[in-house]
């Protein structure tokens, strides 16, 4: 089955802790993006990623890192510096375009303690 | 700056009812709109891609429409049933990477 996934589905994390959230794809797309989704607000767009040992920056980057250093995952780092980091985290990838489709994965709900 | 509303935020039906959900966008430069659902705690699963030379898209009882000009797209439902209760996001590509999202419509369609 080609798909998307990530892991885990829920993470808490203390005040302070960096947490890594994991996005792997095998539908062999090379774009790949992470979005921030909080209650009553449209999905907010982190980091992406065209191919392969790229990623740009999206409209809320500010205390989050990406790496992609294989084609099919593009793993999350919500750092301490992130003040607010309480949400839920989607992984999407696309085709190479970035006006192609969106496949997502399931999500992952982190919440700090 | 483009931004992207969808309005009501949250809708309930009685089961066999047809239903209009709308989208408006404030740049009317798009390259496509694209709609999606989202069961609750889920990720997103795409429903309709219209192009920007499209005016419609059509899979089995969804259609939505797009007018660029007045910066508006609608998802109609027809003879909408239980399982069609979820949250509707509108989502806009202008080119690029980026796509701008609306908050969504919550519908929900009574038994």
């Amino acid at each position: 089955d080609g798909g998307i996934t990530q892991s885990p589905k829920y993470l808490f994390r203390k005040e302070g802790q960096n947490v890594t959230l994991s996005c792997e794809q095998n539908l062999n797309h090379d774009a790949m993006y992470w979005y921030r989704q909080d209650p009553g607000q449209g999905l907010r767009l982190i980091y992406y990623s065209q191919i392969v040992n790229d990623f740009q920056k999206g409209d809320i980057a500010e205390g989050y890192s990406v790496s992609r250093e294989k084609k099919e995952s593009f793993p999350l780092t919500v750092t301490s510096a992130q003040k607010n980091p309480t949400a839920f985290y989607l992984c999407a990838s696309s085709m190479g375009k970035g006006t192609d489709t969106q496949y997502f994965g399931p999500g992952t709900r982190l919440t700090v303690l | 700056k483009q931004e992207v509303t969808q309005i009501p935020a949250a809708l309930s039906v009685p089961e066999g009812e047809n239903l209009v959900l709308n989208c408006s966008f404030t740049d009317s430069a798009i390259y496509n709109l694209q709609w999606f659902r989202q069961d609750p705690g889920k990720g997103l699963t795409s429903l309709l891609l219209i192009q920007s030379s499209q005016r419609e898209q059509t899979s089995g009882r969804l259609n939505a429409s797009l007018d660029k000009s007045s910066g508006r797209s609608t998802l109609y439902i027809a003879a909408s049933q239980p399982g069609d209760s979820t949250t509707y996001l509108c989502a806009v590509h202008t080119g690029g990477f980026k796509t701008i999202f609306g908050a969504g419509t919550r519908l929900f369609v009574k038994a």
